[in-house]
């Protein structure tokens, strides 16, 4: 068990580039979440995968950003024409998926947009 | 609608028990969680309760839960510098994707 993997640790981008992230979850998990938080707050749920299915998409998520996990494997999270507001940190989490399984998350990807 | 609400700060002495609480709204929870996050880190999961359990123990940590008010406690005994960081309470609802709502958290600080 090596853990969710995120990737990069930081970020720092001007507004309006464009960002990619990449989760690995743990190998044997069909569940990936990505979850955003700002500072002093919670994570916020941002979307659901169960295998390469994404099956659940909070208000969040605006047009701006996609999420795709291709082969159900690992998951990208693409954001467009980044706004200052974007700023936070990205956590991606895995699980088995069968009821109760915890959550386990990344340490993940601190987006700074300029 | 779900909502989960802590409060902001609580500041211990080494040795000393704290105790850490949550109030939730969702009546349909199943499971509820403690994580800890520490500086820049990720979300580390500490203990989870069963909606059906009233306390839960494991190590220096005692979950206790009262469904009727929605109310959980993370206690944590004998409490060490290490320990300080911050704690959020989830609850996981019904339904197919077991997303977890969380808490604001409550900072956690240790004094030796």
């Amino acid at each position: 068990d090596t853990g969710v993997s995120q990737d990069p640790r930081h970020k720092i981008t001007k507004r309006g580039q464009n960002v990619t992230f990449r989760c690995d979850p743990i190998s044997e998990h069909n569940r990936l979440y990505w979850y955003r938080q700002t500072l002093g707050q919670g994570p916020e749920f941002l979307t659901y995968f169960q295998n390469e299915a994404q099956l659940e998409k909070s208000r969040l998520l605006s047009d701006r950003f996609s999420a795709e996990r291709p082969k159900g494997s690992f998951s990208t999270l693409e954001i467009q024409r980044t706004e200052q507001g974007d700023s936070a940190m990205y956590l991606c989490a895995s699980s088995r998926g069968q009821e109760n399984s915890p959550l386990h998350f990344g340490n993940g990807t601190r987006l700074t947009v300029t | 609608g779900e909502d989960v609400e802590q409060s902001l700060f609580l500041s211990v002495r080494e040795g000393d028990s704290s105790v850490i609480n949550c109030t939730y709204t969702d009546s349909s929870s199943t499971y509820l969680y403690w994580y800890k996050q520490e500086p820049g880190a990720g979300l580390q999961l500490l203990t989870y309760i069963f909606s059906n359990m009233d306390m839960k123990q494991d190590q220096r940590l005692t979950v206790l839960l009262n469904k009727k008010d929605k109310h959980l406690s993370l206690r944590i005994a004998d409490t060490q510098t290490g320990d300080s960081a911050i704690y959020f309470c989830a609850e996981m609802g019904g339904g197919a994707t077991n997303k977890l709502i969380f808490g604001t958290g409550t900072l956690l600080a240790v004094q030796p």
